[in-house]
């Protein structure tokens, strides 16, 4: 199974705060990585996938880059309803598997 | 707008077969791979596996030995079956649409076992 290491696996910020999550694969996965945000007890929700594509309705201050082993989610300027649980995925081979988690808290 | 909905016990006991449909609204259900995704309290996401709406599927090896899933075109519904269930497939099963990502989410349904 490939294995995503996300780092960190918890960060505090502040409102308007530039936010970097990376996302590291085991072996690598073209730009078959997409993300998602959850917030407590609700689904997670599609941010990006293809790596960089950015999902319908989501807003721009989000972005994704990186392929191979290597890929990072970034908030350029952290808003209030972005505090929440940040995951990759990656769908290059079976099973697809899911990094631990980021939890973005408010500092 | 697209819409699944799981449903199914809340409370399963040990040895016993957890079995959860997912029902999609506002689009068929043909032409899309549907997953299952489950995620135990406090902790990470983990993939079940998914099904084609021709019936092919996919499943984790970690669980291929208990898994077994179904799709009925008719209904709108695809559905999840998972044997010999122990304290450790306690967990928020969640139905998804795949498309490149999962697109579309269900709520959510807390499944625990317990006797």
């Amino acid at each position: 199974d490939i294995q995503l290491t996300q780092s960190p696996s918890f960060l505090s910020a502040s409102v308007g705060d530039r936010v970097t999550i990376t996302c590291r694969a085991s072996q690598g996965i073209s730009s078959y990585l997409a993300w998602y945000q959850q917030k407590p007890g609700k689904a997670p929700k599609l941010l990006i996938y293809g790596a960089s594509t950015l999902q319908d309705g989501v807003p721009s201050r989000f972005s994704g880059s990186g392929s191979g082993t290597e890929f990072t989610l970034t908030i350029s300027s952290l808003q209030p309803e972005d505090f929440a649980t940040y995951h990759c995925q990656q769908l290059n081979s079976y099973p697809f598997t899911f990094g631990g988690g980021t939890k973005v808290d408010i500092k | 707008q697209v819409q699944l909905q799981e449903s199914g016990p809340g409370l399963v006991k040990p040895s016993e077969t957890l079995s959860l449909t997912c029902t999609v609204s506002g689009d068929s259900i043909s032409g899309y791979y549907w997953s299952w995704i489950r995620q135990p309290p406090g902790k990470g996401l983990e993939w079940i596996g998914y099904i084609y709406y021709t019936g092919s599927t996919n499943f984790n090896p970690s669980l291929k030995s208990r898994v077994t899933m179904s799709v009925d075109t008719s209904k709108n519904q695809f559905s999840l079956r998972l044997s010999s269930v122990t304290a450790a497939d306690t967990a928020v099963y969640y139905c998804a649409r795949e498309e490149g990502g999962a697109t579309y989410w269900g709520q959510g349904t807390l499944v625990a076992v317990s006797s």
